[in-house]
């Protein structure tokens, strides 16, 4: 299917224990970003990535871990979750050569940790 | 103080009535300025995007940024059921290289 997936939909850990969630876009846009989703504090930008092996901190990196070996994919590893990173968790993209900068998000990741 | 300030709601209103969303924000380096719509359980999708000061119409929707006051609004006219979502306002100071800075979002229901 065309767009951008993400993979688990659906997540709970505990805490202290690895978990990566899964981002993949077919349109081969260059820029990919991930932002989590609370209750009072709206979208934050956890890290970003222009292209293929460039990746940047965003607001609220802590924590996190990213790779991007392939344009298509952008995992986000939790390297030893704690209970704040309980949130939805958004991956989006963004062409480089879109004048509107808009992004296209995925449906998201719940994720709990106990 | 944030970047870009959106009061959360939520707002409740009736059918056919007029919705007004707002946003301020305190960086005058702002030039881009967009609506994403996001559903229950679902991603944010873009709605609205302007460019510096004016009003854009699409439809029932009318984006408005006012930058000498660092305030931008959205309009919605003759409002449905299916408009219930949380509405975000994100801005940017390039269309290019830098990243969204989004407000909290405001959810608003329409009731039948």
């Amino acid at each position: 299917d065309a767009g951008i997936t993400q993979s688990p939909r659906y997540k709970i850990t505990e805490t202290g224990r690895q978990v990566t969630l899964m981002c993949h876009q077919t349109w081969s846009h260059s820029y990919m970003f991930w932002y989590r989703q609370d209750l009072g504090h709206g979208l934050r930008l956890i890290y970003y990535s222009a292209a293929a092996d460039i990746t940047d901190k965003g607001e609220v990196p802590d924590g996190y871990v990213v790779s991007r070996s392939k344009t298509e994919n952008f995992p986000l590893t939790l390297e030893s979750a704690t209970r704040s990173q309980t949130s939805v968790y958004f991956c989006a993209s963004r062409d480089s050569g879109s004048s509107y900068n808009e992004q296209f998000f995925g449906p998201g990741t719940r994720l709990t940790v106990l | 103080q944030k970047e870009v300030e959106q009061d959360p709601g939520p707002l409740s209103v009736p059918e056919g009535a007029i919705v007004s969303l707002n946003c301020t924000y305190s960086n005058s380096a702002f030039q881009y300025f967009m609506w994403y719509r996001q559903y229950s359980r679902k991603g944010p999708e873009l709605l609205m995007y302007t460019y510096s000061s004016g009003n854009k119409e699409d439809g029932r929707f009318t984006a408005q940024v006012d930058k000498s006051s660092k305030y931008i609004s959205l309009f919605i006219r003759d409002s449905q059921p299916s408009d219930s979502a949380t509405y975000l306002c994100a801005m940017t100071y390039l269309p290019g290289n830098t990243p969204l800075v989004f407000g909290k979002g405001t959810r608003l229901s329409v009731i039948a």
